[in-house]
């Protein structure tokens, strides 16, 4: 089975501070890592991914598969960077539930 | 271009009335998913399309949920005798095939319609 666990529902931090919001997730196979941001009064939208070791908007997040971790980092947090941000998981192969499992979401609070 | 189209927006329906969801995919995609944002629940999923393959109903909570996707486009949502516990927004996602590539292609979500069962 698949799951993801965000063991935070809400992370405060002030501009400027570094941010990590912490995924945990548990799949036998090989799975491929998401970020998705729901910004207020947006649609959900991917951030980042795992397989293409990018940075997006500042945001960095490294497959720990000895950990089985996903953590999302950003060195200096913005103001604008307060949002409900869900880590998702997917098989990377054709096994498993191929449709994306997420979980619970943690909503980033920057203030000024 | 045109996004994931979802309608309505909103819905107030009573408890026990059936209700019918709508959604529009992105043209070409052929994949499309259901699911339910509830609060502090996070995002629950509820059921996927591939293409012609039969779909994975695996996330459906109970029999009053069922899904269909006419001509590999349009999906409805349908819930009968909804209850108080099936009030959620309700999103639907698509995103094109995986083609020869194993790796997964974003999803693309729409804006949800927000479902208040009276």
């Amino acid at each position: 089975a698949q799951r993801v666990t965000q063991p935070e529902k809400l992370l405060s931090v002030f501009k400027g501070a570094p941010v990590e919001l912490k995924c945990n997730y548990s799949y036998s196979g090989s799975p491929e890592l998401f970020w998705y941001v729901q910004y207020s009064r947006q649609r959900l939208q991917l951030l980042l991914r795992h397989i293409s070791r990018e940075s997006i908007k500042g945001f960095t997040a490294d497959l720990n598969k000895g950990e089985t971790s996903f953590h999302l980092k950003k060195p200096f947090a913005q103001e604008e960077d307060s949002a409900m941000y869900y880590c998702a998981l997917s098989p990377l192969m054709d096994t498993g539930r191929r449709a994306l499992t997420f979980g619970s979401g943690t909503r980033l609070q920057v203030q000024p | 271009g045109a996004g994931v189209s979802q309608s309505p927006s909103n819905k107030v329906t009573e408890k026990g009335k059936d209700v019918e969801l709508r959604c529009d995919p992105i043209s070409g995609h052929t994949a499309l998913y259901w699911y339910r944002q509830s609060l502090g629940q996070g995002l629950e999923f509820l059921i996927y399309f591939q293409g012609n393959s039969a779909p994975d109903k695996s996330g459906l909570p109970s029999d009053r949920f069922s899904a269909e996707r006419t001509g590999g486009s349009v999906s409805t949502l349908t819930i009968q005798r909804t209850q108080q516990e099936d009030s959620a927004v309700y999103l639907c996602a698509s995103s094109p095939d995986r083609g020869i590539s194993s790796y997964n292609s974003p999803l693309h979500f729409g804006n949800g319609t927000r479902l208040t069962v009276t």
